[in-house]
Parts: C-alpha cells; sequence; structure tokens
C-alpha cells in the first residue's frame, strides 16, 4: 500500500519566484490536509479538502497561497512571489473519512527560499 | 496562544528507563488526543491516541495517561529503546476546529 507521495522533495526558489507542490492522497481516502512545519512554529494547518471539495481553508495566508484539489487523486498547493518567511516543510497527509485526527502524513516537501 | 503545550522541549534517557512526556491543553471541547512520532525526514506518523472519555490507553511499550480535570495528559515509553529517539507530537482534536498540535518534545535515548 503507497502511503500519501509528496512532490518535490526539496525545492529551492529565489525570492519572487512561484512554488508548486503536489500531492497524492492514500487511494480510498476522502479528506486531505495541508500542513506547513517550522521549528519555530510547529506543525500549522493550512488548509482541508473532503471529497475535492474545500472545506476549511482558515490556515491559509490570505495572499499567495492557493490549494487546489482538481481530482480525488492529487492536490497541489501554490505559492507565489515566495518570500523567505515561507521556507519551511509543507506537509500533506490525508484521512479515510475526514477530520477525524487520524492524518497519515506523507514525508513532506521542503522549500528553501533564497 | 499556544492551544496544546508539551514539555520538556527535549528529553533524554538510557536505553531500559521510561521516558515521560507531558501535554496540557486549554480547550474543554477537545475530545480525542492522538500522539504522533516523527523521524528526522519523514512525517509524523500516529503512534497512540485517546478519547476524553478514557483515563489510560496502553500499546505495547507506550501508554497514555490522561486527566480530564486537570486538561493533562501524559505519553510514557517503558524499556526506551535507541530506535524511539525522535520527536513526538501530542495533538488534541476538536470536530469542528480540527486538530492542534503542540510543538513536540525531542526525545534521544541512548545506549
Amino acid at each position: 500500500n503507497a502511503g500519501v507521495i509528496q512532490t518535490p522533495r526539496h525545492k529551492v526558489t529565489g525570492k519572487g519566484q512561484e512554488a508548486t507542490l503536489w500531492c497524492e492522497p492514500i487511494s480510498g481516502h476522502s479528506a486531505v490536509f495541508w500542513y506547513r512545519q517550522t521549528i519555530v512554529q510547529g506543525l500549522e494547518f493550512l488548509t482541508y479538502f473532503r471529497n475535492q471539495a474545500p472545506i476549511d481553508d482558515s490556515g491559509m495566508p490570505k495572499e499567495r497561497f492557493s490549494a487546489q484539489m482538481p481530482n480525488q487523486s492529487h492536490s497541489t498547493l501554490k505559492i507565489q512571489s515566495t518570500q523567505p518567511q515561507d521556507s519551511a516543510v509543507y506537509l500533506c497527509a490525508s484521512s479515510l473519512t475526514g477530520n477525524t485526527g487520524q492524518l497519515y502524513f506523507g514525508e513532506g516537501s521542503k522549500l528553501t527560499v533564497l | 496562544q499556544q492551544q496544546v503545550r508539551q514539555s520538556p522541549q527535549s528529553l533524554t534517557v538510557w536505553e531500559g528507563e521510561t521516558a515521560i512526556l507531558n501535554c496540557s491543553y486549554e480547550n474543554s471541547a477537545f475530545d480525542y488526543f492522538p500522539w504522533y512520532q516523527q523521524f528526522p525526514g519523514e512525517g509524523p506518523a500516529l503512534l497512540i491516541s485517546i478519547l476524553s472519555v478514557s483515563d489510560k490507553k496502553e500499546d505495547g511499550r507506550f501508554t497514555i495517561f490522561f486527566n480530564k480535570r486537570e486538561k493533562k495528559l501524559s505519553l510514557h515509553i517503558a524499556d526506551s529503546q535507541p530506535g524511539d529517539s525522535a520527536t513526538y507530537f501530542c495533538a488534541a482534536l476538536n470536530y469542528a476546529q480540527g486538530l492542534t498540535f503542540g510543538l513536540g518534545t525531542r526525545v534521544s535515548v541512548f545506549p
């Protein structure tokens, strides 16, 4: 059974460039979550989809960040005009039925903005 | 304001000892408390969890003790092994708000 797959594992961008991160959830899971992890802030919730529909984006910065789930097999997180403070590990997770607290995380995409 | 607090930030134990990780929370509406284990370069993985109606949950060498009145819980790792060296996150779930994570406790087990 494949777990949650995230690509790329590492991405380096220059300030002002765009970064797109991809996530493939576990097959059959109906919910997909995006988190951002830093040493200082820990694991911060960004956004959540269920059955491809956006349910909660309360953690998403209002500018420059967007997330989509065009089909049940993948989700994307896009950061426009990246800034050094966006440097973090971005984690995607899926769960079987929704916001149950039982999340299966991918290995993360480490974004470094120079 | 951190809704879920963990202590200590880091913990070092010798192989065979019991590691005790502490967690406290603010929101009385939290009713499910999973602990996640994370190794460097990997995502967190669910380790063990407890519902607020229980006061103890065991799974092998890992035990959660839960005190609802004091809004505190702890994770005990008995007979600690070097392979247990990882960061452990306490989390709390309120269905309306989702999952809130603490900042983690980094555990190092020396042989």
